[in-house]
């Protein structure tokens, strides 16, 4: 079945320390995103990628990296310098006719600070 | 800028019961709106859109109906089920110079739907 994996489901991350949050698709989709759920509030966009081999931030990216290798990749890393990483994680895909329009997400990354 | 504000939850009902939750949007231009859905544990799934006034979503029994003149797109489903039971998000997207803008979310309603 077509879909998107988000790996792993729950990750720890010491002080100081740089995570990579997984996230494939097999759908073929060109247009991959990255948001932020926080307790109580909305999706908050990170990154996102129009196409293979570019991206473009959205409207918290300070303290995460991403990249864009493969049409079916979007791997996020949450940097030393982002000071509140735990929150819900969460990644999309949708197609070019649709963009902005994601129809499914993956089941999401809890990042946690220990 | 762009804003969705939904009702705020928790919202508590008795299997069968009418469901109502509220949303409404500032956006300059035209918007296009969404409802999304989030299980328990899950990711969130789009579970209707309208992209113009007067139009109505709907799937699995929910409908909301773009409202212009109101700024609204309020979710509605006529007998609930304890399946229902998530978070519901609303969202809009901009039509600019004919391609779709940035999704902006509302910050989602839990419902609970009691057997």
């Amino acid at each position: 079945d077509g879909g998107i994996t988000q790996s792993p489901k729950y990750l720890f991350r010491k002080e100081g320390q740089n995570v990579t949050l997984s996230c494939e698709q097999n759908l073929n989709h060109d247009a991959m995103y990255w948001y932020r759920q926080d307790p109580g509030q909305g999706l908050r966009l990170i990154y996102y990628s129009q196409i293979v081999n570019d991206f473009q931030k959205g409207d918290i990216a300070e303290g995460y990296s991403v990249s864009r290798e493969k049409k079916e990749s979007f791997p996020l890393t949450v940097t030393s310098a982002q000071k509140n990483p735990t929150a819900f994680y969460l990644c999309a895909s949708s197609p070019r006719a649709e963009l902005w329009q994601p129809q499914h997400f993956g089941d999401g990354t809890r990042l946690s600070i220990l | 800028g762009d804003s969705v504000t939904q009702m705020e939850g928790p919202v508590t009902l008795s299997e069968e019961a009418f469901l109502t939750i509220n949303c409404t949007y500032t956006a300059t231009g035209y918007p296009s709106l969404f409802w999304y859905v989030q299980y328990p544990g899950e990711g969130l799934q789009l579970l209707l859109k309208a992209t113009k006034a007067d139009d109505k979503g709907s799937n699995k029994g929910f409908e909301a109906t773009y409202r212009k003149e109101t700024t609204s797109f309020h979710l509605e489903k006529g007998s609930v089920q304890v399946s229902d039971s998530a978070v519901y998000f609303c969202a809009l997207t901009l039509n600019s110079g004919g391609s779709n803008y940035k999704l902006t979310f509302g910050k989602g309603t839990l419902l609970t739907v009691n057997p």
